[in-house]
């Protein structure tokens, strides 16, 4: 069975730090990564998509993937209030079209 | 651009009652996908189309739930009879596939349902 891994959190960091998110997937041929962010009673907003290994900077934004390692992360700069919500790491395991993967979500809580 | 198009955006329902969910894709997008989401969890597929087939509806429970893509672009989602179980988010998405190219997939903003 695919899975995607994320820690539930909650993730508390205080304004202005740097918050890591952090996402572990099990099927080895993926081939695409996206973070998602979804506020609470809303729908996933995309928010980074990364498909080859490092980083893909957008941003306060960072992605790292790492596919030796089968493992796929999130920086964000600078957090904002604004920014406190569910963190859902959604990997594509093979082509596009193909039905996303999704983990648990990590809820990340920014304080003034 | 217009996004992803749901109706209606909540819905209470008795239990053994259907219930149906329409969607309207992103124009022009070729791949629609119908998810379901519980509480604290991620969105889990229930079936996705390509154009107006549909080419994985492995996960959708056949005995209560069908689906339909008329013309490759509208679709319908329909639960009869529903169950108190299948209270959750239905989150249609959608994305314009292309071999060996990136698929990005775009939410709309989700049916809440409630089944009492």
């Amino acid at each position: 069975q695919k899975e995607v891994e994320q820690n539930s959190g909650p993730l508390s960091v205080p304004e202005g730090a740097i918050a890591s998110l952090n996402c572990t997937y099990s099927d080895r041929g993926s081939q695409s990564f996206f973070w998602y962010r979804q506020y609470s009673g809303k729908s996933p907003e995309l928010i980074m998509s990364i498909y080859s290994n490092g980083d893909k900077e957008d941003g306060r934004f960072t992605a790292q993937l790492n596919k030796a390692s089968q493992y796929v992360s999130l920086l964000i700069r600078d957090s904002q209030p604004s920014d406190s919500a569910t963190y859902l790491c959604a990997v594509n395991p093979n082509q596009a079209g193909t039905a996303l993967i999704f983990g648990k979500g990590t809820t990340l809580s920014v304080s003034s | 651009e217009a996004g992803v198009v749901q109706s209606p955006r909540y819905k209470i329902i008795e239990k053994k009652q259907p219930v149906a969910f329409w969607c309207n894709p992103i124009s022009g997008h070729n791949t629609l996908y119908w998810y379901l989401q519980n509480l604290g969890q991620g969105p889990e597929l229930l079936i996705r189309y390509e154009n107006e087939e549909a080419v994985d509806d492995s996960q959708l429970p056949k005995d209560r739930f069908s689906a339909e893509r008329l013309k490759g672009v509208d679709s319908t989602l329909k639960i009869q009879p529903a169950e108190l179980g299948d209270s959750a988010v239905y989150l249609c998405a959608s994305s314009l596939a292309t071999a060996g190219g990136p698929d990005t997939q775009y939410f709309g903003p989700g049916t809440r349902l409630t089944v009492l």
